[in-house]
């Protein structure tokens, strides 16, 4: 079956530090791909999307590229906000449009940005 | 923000108690999805909806029914609630033509004591 591994956390920085957020994935055919992002006492919003190989998405700063070689979708900002802290979800769907969209989630990775 | 609203937002209630929680949306989507979050293990999906009556299970269905008698309203029923069942709940919606862009209701704790 799909699964998603993403690094450990939490993870700790410093404002204006470079994140990276590994997520790997494992997947029969050709999934998109997805990073989501939980603020404290809230639901999880999507972040970026991409829906096929070597696609990047972006949104607010943020970067994933989609590499099918790898099977990494790996998030990264090149400055971080005390505002990015949060816990970011990577998750994949192997189902098209038209059809409702199963979501597969990683375990979830806790960022704290200090100043 | 999206239309989504969960009820209660905590609940407290024993073991062996019967327990449902209400979904409900005003944005007309028409896929609804349960799910729970739970420490190391993400989120994982519970049960979703299609459309008006039509649903199916997902990953962690066991103990779990819903219902979907119209397009706002999602019900999740715990028949009988046990400790393991001590959760966070989050309800999402979709539309057909971006499914995987779902929208995500503020979340129930609850906790089955």
């Amino acid at each position: 079956g799909n699964s998603v591994t993403q690094m450990e956390g939490p993870v700790t920085l410093s404002e204006e530090a470079f994140l990276t957020i590994n997520c790997t994935y494992t997947a029969t055919g050709y999934p998109s791909l997805f990073w989501y992002v939980q603020y404290p006492g809230e639901g999880l919003q999507l972040l970026l999307k991409a829906t096929k190989a070597d696609d990047k998405g972006s949104n607010k700063g943020f970067e994933a590229t989609y590499r099918k070689e790898t099977t990494s979708f790996h998030l990264e900002k090149g400055s971080v906000q005390v505002s990015d802290s949060a816990v970011y979800f990577c998750a994949l769907s192997d189902g098209g449009t038209g059809t409702a969209s199963k979501l597969t989630f990683g375990t979830g990775t806790r960022l704290q940005v200090t100043l | 923000d999206a239309g989504i609203t969960q009820s209660p937002r905590h609940k407290v209630t024993e073991t062996g108690t019967p327990v449902t929680l209400r979904c409900h949306q005003t944005e007309n989507h028409r896929y609804m999805y349960w799910y729970r979050q739970d420490p190391g293990h993400g989120l994982r999906l519970i049960h979703y909806s299609y459309g008006v009556k039509d649903t199916d299970k997902g990953e962690v269905s066991d103990g779990y029914s819903v219902s979907r008698s119209k397009t706002e309203d999602f019900l999740l029923t715990l028949e009988s609630a046990t400790s393991s069942q001590t959760s966070v709940y989050f309800c999402a919606i979709s539309e057909p033509r971006t499914p995987y862009e779902q929208y995500f209701g503020p979340g129930t704790r609850l906790t089955v004591t």
